[in-house]
């Protein structure tokens, strides 16, 4: 397994067009998360899933932004009509769900959106 | 005032100086993570910590749970440590990360 892997690492779209970005997780790894950062920021948080189930979702997700996990495995982030402001590295990190177990997060090399 | 608070913003060092970056908090946590991330931005988990004190190669990672506030130090810097390094705290009873902005550090041959 090589980590988590992120696709595409690099999009370039038109103003109003819809994108979709994919992560694959560690295999294992029950909990997925993904996460915006803008020049100059630290990551914030946009969601995370345990298995197929999106347990929790920031404000920061309007009603472009939605994100899914069919299966329990990779993860989609879609975000219909971009805007310039949507321009940014789009993280995605995994873990392992564990009782009594300070778990790590793993992180993917991210997807940076341009939006034009 | 942000949750999750780094010192500096931006740090310059010579090779070989002893470096030490500072990440306060103010959140109850469950684990404070030190992560680098590089120009290509992909970022690399370089410590997890939940109590004590950490040590891998040249880096050390030390966490104050009373005090909460964290340091991350590098002995013998070298260019290649030139990358933003982040704190990211795991907030108690979620799985949700904050992060701090990060420090940005430069190392000159």
């Amino acid at each position: 397994d090589t980590g988590v892997s992120q696709n595409p690492r690099h999009k370039i779209t038109k103003r109003g067009q819809n994108v979709t970005f994919r992560c694959d997780p560690i295999s294992e790894h029950n909990r997925l998360y993904w996460y915006r950062q803008t020049l100059g920021q630290g990551p914030e948080f946009l969601t995370y899933f345990q298995n197929e189930a999106q347990l929790e979702k920031s404000r920061l997700l309007s009603d472009r932004f939605s994100a899914e996990r069919p299966k329990g495995s990779f993860s989609t982030l879609e975000i219909q009509r971009t805007e310039q402001g949507d321009s940014a590295m789009y993280l995605c990190a995994s873990s392992l769900s564990a009782v009594l177990s300070n778990t790590e997060a793993f992180f993917g090399q991210g997807t940076r959106l341009t939006v034009v | 005032k942000n949750e999750v608070e780094q010192s500096p913003q931006n740090l310059t060092a010579q090779e070989g100086e002893f470096i030490t970056i500072n990440c306060s908090y103010s959140v109850g946590i469950s684990a404070l993570h030190w992560l680098q991330q590089h120009p290509g931005g992909g970022i690399v988990s370089l410590f997890m910590l939940s109590s004590g004190k950490k040590k891998h190669g040249r880096l050390i990672a030390t966490i104050n749970i009373q005090e909460k506030h964290s340091s991350l130090h590098i002995t013998a810097s070298h260019p290649r440590d030139s990358a933003v390094y982040i704190c990211a705290v795991r907030t108690s009873g979620t799985y949700k990360y904050i992060f701090g902005t990060g420090t940005r550090l430069k190392v000159l041959a």
